[in-house]
């Protein structure tokens, strides 16, 4: 059974560009939140995705956006990319209201220059 | 604001015993939960309380006390790969993990 998976691993991009970072869930998950973690600092929470609609967001821009496919796979997109953006993130995948069942994927390192 | 505070930094020596606190100050709270992540990999779930006392499992425990808003991740019988940081944070009604603490560096030396 694969966990979650993450891709690319690693990417750069230069400022004002837009990226896009793919996840898939563990298998069985319907429940797919994305984090962005700076060097040294813990995850910090952008939004989550259930049933194909966004149903919570973190306190991030709306360049950052996202969508979820009916095989619970998805994507993040974040626009006119910033210096700033240069961090890991995070693909997580859970059962909806099942607070001990998040897995994370190894993440996408995004570098911008 | 909303925030998880954890001591920075923790080191210990193998075989010892380590408490690792969290006290929080957040909206929305329905649990707390310990994640484990090694330098360049993933966080890692270790453990989730949505009720106040203690869960084991294996040589970590957690606690919870929601009335003085603090819980901890208790690590026994240290072993050298336990050196990693970790991360306590608050999971929210639809049971996720909303926000993090800045995490824990624990270094166990032999």
């Amino acid at each position: 059974d694969a966990g979650v998976t993450q891709s690319p691993t690693h990417l750069i991009k230069t400022r004002g560009q837009q990226v896009t970072l793919r996840c898939s869930p563990k298998s069985g998950h319907d429940t797919v939140s994305w984090y962005q973690q700076a060097l040294g600092q813990g995850p910090q929470f952008i939004f989550q995705y259930y049933e194909e609609e966004e149903r919570q967001r973190g306190n991030f821009p709306d360049r950052f956006s996202g969508h979820q496919f009916p095989n619970y796979s998805s994507e993040l997109n974040v626009n006119a990319l910033l210096l700033g953006d240069s961090a890991l993130y995070l693909c997580a995948s859970s059962l909806r209201f099942s607070g001990n069942t998040i897995y994370f994927g190894e993440g996408s390192w995004l570098t911008v220059v | 604001g909303q925030s998880l505070e954890q001591p920075s930094e923790v080191t210990a020596v193998e075989g010892a015993i380590v408490q690792i606190n969290c006290t929080y100050q957040t909206s929305g709270f329905y649990g707390l939960s310990w994640y484990q992540q090694h330098d360049g990999g993933a966080p890692t779930f270790l453990s989730y309380n949505a009720l106040d006392g203690l869960e084991e499992t294996g040589r970590f425990s957690s606690f919870l006390s929601r009335s003085d808003s603090y819980g901890y991740l208790l690590l026994q019988e240290l072993q050298m790969k336990d050196s990693a940081s970790y991360f306590c944070a608050s999971i929210g009604q639809a049971g996720t993990a909303l926000i993090f603490g800045k995490g824990t560096t624990l270094s166990v030396s032999s």
